[in-house]
């Protein structure tokens, strides 16, 4: 089955403190993960991208297939940064050239000044 | 405006009414794809089209229906719905896989 899951529904951190968002996965492919943010009163939209390998806003993620893990970090967390966190896994459809993405349950974040 | 617009953006609407959720994307993306979000449930797949096709319809009640008339609408009619189908509606669409999506504000809709 294919299923995210994130742990933690609240995370709480202090401004300057290191943040780890974890994702979890379950998937029988070769996963391709995401990660979104959606801000207070703004749409969702996709921070980065597993395939991207890139450093968006100073979180980074890394794919780790051992733990199916794909946790989002960032060294030093800042106010602006308090948001939902949602870990995202792309499912090819069959025939196309297509996805569906199922998202975890999300993480609130919240940074303390 | 640019991107993915739904409208209207927030819905009240009785269990025997029929009203319609629009999505429109200006991105030439050729994937459009309704997304339900209730308070307490992860975001949900309802339906996935590309180049117009249902390509996934994930189980969703017949009292929810879908029309793609062309690549860039997207279209979710509405009728006889339950209160406890109140939630979020989200369209997001893409141009290919691994791409990430792009999603709308979304339609809040309540059923009273």
């Amino acid at each position: 089955a294919q299923r995210v899951t994130q742990p933690e529904k609240l995370l709480s951190v202090f401004k300057g403190a290191p943040v780890e968002l974890k994702c979890n996965y379950s998937y029988s492919g070769s996963p391709e993960l995401f990660w979104y943010v959606q801000y207070s009163r703004q749409r969702l939209q996709l921070l980065l991208r597993h395939i991207s390998r890139e450093s968006i806003k100073g979180f980074t993620a890394d794919l780790n297939k051992g733990e199916t893990s794909f946790h989002l970090k960032k060294p030093f967390a800042q106010e602006e940064d308090s948001a939902m966190y949602y870990c995202a896994l792309s499912v090819p459809l069959m025939k196309t050239s297509y996805d569906k993405v199922i998202f975890g349950p999300g993480t609130s974040l919240s940074v303390i000044p | 405006e640019t991107g993915v617009t739904q409208t209207p953006r927030h819905l009240v609407m009785g269990m025997t009414n029929k009203k319609s959720l629009k999505c429109e994307q200006h991105l030439g993306h050729n994937a459009m794809y309704w997304y339900k979000q209730s308070a307490k449930k992860p975001l949900e797949l309802m339906f996935v089209y590309n180049f117009k096709e249902q390509t996934e319809n994930n189980s969703v009640p017949s009292r929810f229906s879908p029309e793609c008339p062309n690549s860039s609408h997207l279209f979710l009619h509405l009728h006889t719905l339950q209160p406890e189908d109140s939630a979020l509606y989200l369209c997001a669409s893409s141009q290919v896989w691994r791409n990430g999506y792009t999603f709308g504000s979304g339609t809040r809709l309540t059923v009273v």
